[in-house]
């Protein structure tokens, strides 16, 4: 079974600036995918960004990055130029890519982080 | 295109008390999921289908029943609600299940309470 940790339950960033949410996982499968998604006051789940385990180079989604440490099985978010929108939680997750591609779609989450943008 | 939908949005219920969480999808996706979201504990998996008459358990199965007759629709019964029960649901889609295809497209949720 897989598990997924976030160990920073708030965090809070200066309108701006940058901040950085951990987020690590345990599991023995080679091939998987790991996602960071948004969930603002509003409880809608919004996908925000997406890495594939086999891929080295890092995923960008515009002010979003990550830093994907396989050996080390860490995924960190990074969101540049703060805005108060991306005030939310944050929920990183993992899928496993089961046999034929397929995984059935089983996420595991972390507990997620709350992410406040101060004025 | 309404993406998937979940109603009702909040629920008060007493202990005992059964009920319907519905969930619909107009993208005819086969791959349908209900995840359960509780304080410090992030997302779990209840029950998901992968198709119309293929049902099957995820992480925290217990006292929740769901089929699947339909692609679009796939409804989450409490049989007999508890207090432990009392959680945000959230009802998910994808065209396929394949994390390469896209991923999950969740619905807004349900907040649902037991007394």
């Amino acid at each position: 079974a897989q598990t997924v940790t976030q160990s920073q339950p708030e965090m809070s960033v200066q309108e701006a600036e940058t901040v950085t949410l951990s987020c690590t996982y345990d599991t023995s499968e080679n091939n998987y995918y790991l996602f960071w998604y948004k969930q603002p006051p509003s409880r809608q789940m919004i996908l925000v960004i997406r890495q594939e385990a086999y891929k080295q180079q890092n995923a960008t989604e515009n002010r979003f990055s990550v830093n994907f440490q396989k050996a080390a099985k860490s995924f960190s978010l990074k969101i540049s130029d703060s805005q108060l929108g991306d005030t939310a939680m944050y929920f990183c997750a993992f899928m496993k890519q089961g046999a034929g591609g397929t995984s059935y779609g089983k996420l595991t989450f972390g507990q997620g982080t709350i992410l406040t943008v101060h004025p | 295109n309404a993406g998937v939908t979940q109603t009702p949005k909040f629920q008060v219920l007493k202990t005992g008390q059964s009920m319907t969480l519905q969930c619909a999808q107009d993208m005819n996706h086969e791959y349908m999921s209900w995840y359960r979201q509780d304080p410090g504990m992030g997302l779990r998996l209840i029950h998901y289908s992968v198709g119309a008459g293929i049902t099957d358990q995820g992480e925290v199965p217990n006292g929740y029943n769901v089929s699947r007759s339909t692609t679009e629709d796939f409804p989450l019964r409490l049989l007999s609600a508890a207090p432990s029960q009392t959680s945000v649901y959230f009802c998910a889609s994808s065209y396929s299940g394949r994390a390469e295809d896209g991923g999950y497209t969740f619905g807004s949720g349900t907040r649902l309470t037991v007394v």
